[in-house]
């Protein structure tokens, strides 16, 4: 079956640390994947679209990489902030098409 | 105008009720989407609209579930006979054409008692 996989389980870190969150999936072939961010009470917030044929993307303290071969995907944040706990969401559209299928989330605490 | 703008942020209903949730898009997005959030899940998609074709319903997850959609504009999702498993967070997006960026209103939090 088709299904997207993020880490369930809390990623807690010190201040100024990288932040590392996986995404994994499986039988999708997606033309590109996003990454949001999510707040409590609040909707998701786009962050970062990396496409399937680029290998890494860069904004500011974010980075994302995409390796189609293990149809995984990486987001790290570097110099982790107390300002960056939040539930990070990654998303594909799996048929080229516009239905974005979503994983639940894993939720990052930074610690001061 | 700012953002997707949803209401009302907050609806509690009793089982068997009917309901409808408003999204307003962004101004000149010709893309809508609805999602479904269940507590400490990720987003279940619902449906989507695209300027003047037809909605892809394919997520609906039964037919008590309905969207409208006025021209590139307002959206309704309106829920009959609503039922407990019914509770959730009903996410609206908008983005400026499909495929791009999907902007987020804050959500209906529904509660079916």
């Amino acid at each position: 079956s088709q299904k997207i996989e993020q880490n369930s389980e809390a990623l807690n870190i010190q201040e100024g640390k990288t932040a590392t969150l996986t995404c994994n999936y499986t039988n999708y072939s997606p033309a590109y994947l996003q990454w949001y961010r999510q707040d409590p009470g609040r909707g998701p917030v786009f962050l970062l679209l990396i496409r399937e044929n680029e290998k890494e993307k860069r904004k500011e303290r974010l980075k994302v990489t995409f390796d189609t071969t293990l149809k995984q995907s990486l987001f790290h944040i570097t110099a982790s902030q107390p300002a960056d706990s939040a539930t990070y969401l990654c998303a594909l559209d799996p048929t080229g098409g516009f239905k974005t299928i979503f994983g639940a989330g894993t939720r990052l605490f930074v610690k001061a | 105008g700012a953002g997707v703008s949803q209401s009302p942020s907050n609806k509690v209903t009793e089982k068997g009720k009917d309901v409808e949730l408003r999204c307003d898009p962004i101004s000149g997005h010709t893309a809508l989407y609805w999602y479904r959030q269940r507590l400490g899940q990720g987003l279940e998609f619902l449906i989507y609209f695209q300027g003047n074709s037809a909605p892809d319903k394919s997520g609906l997850p039964s037919d008590r579930f309905s969207a409208e959609r006025t021209g590139e504009s307002v959206s309704t999702l309106t829920i009959q006979r609503t039922q407990q498993e019914d509770s959730a967070v009903y996410l609206c997006a908008s983005s400026l054409d499909l495929g791009d960026e999907q902007f987020f209103g804050p959500g209906t939090r529904l509660t079916v008692l």
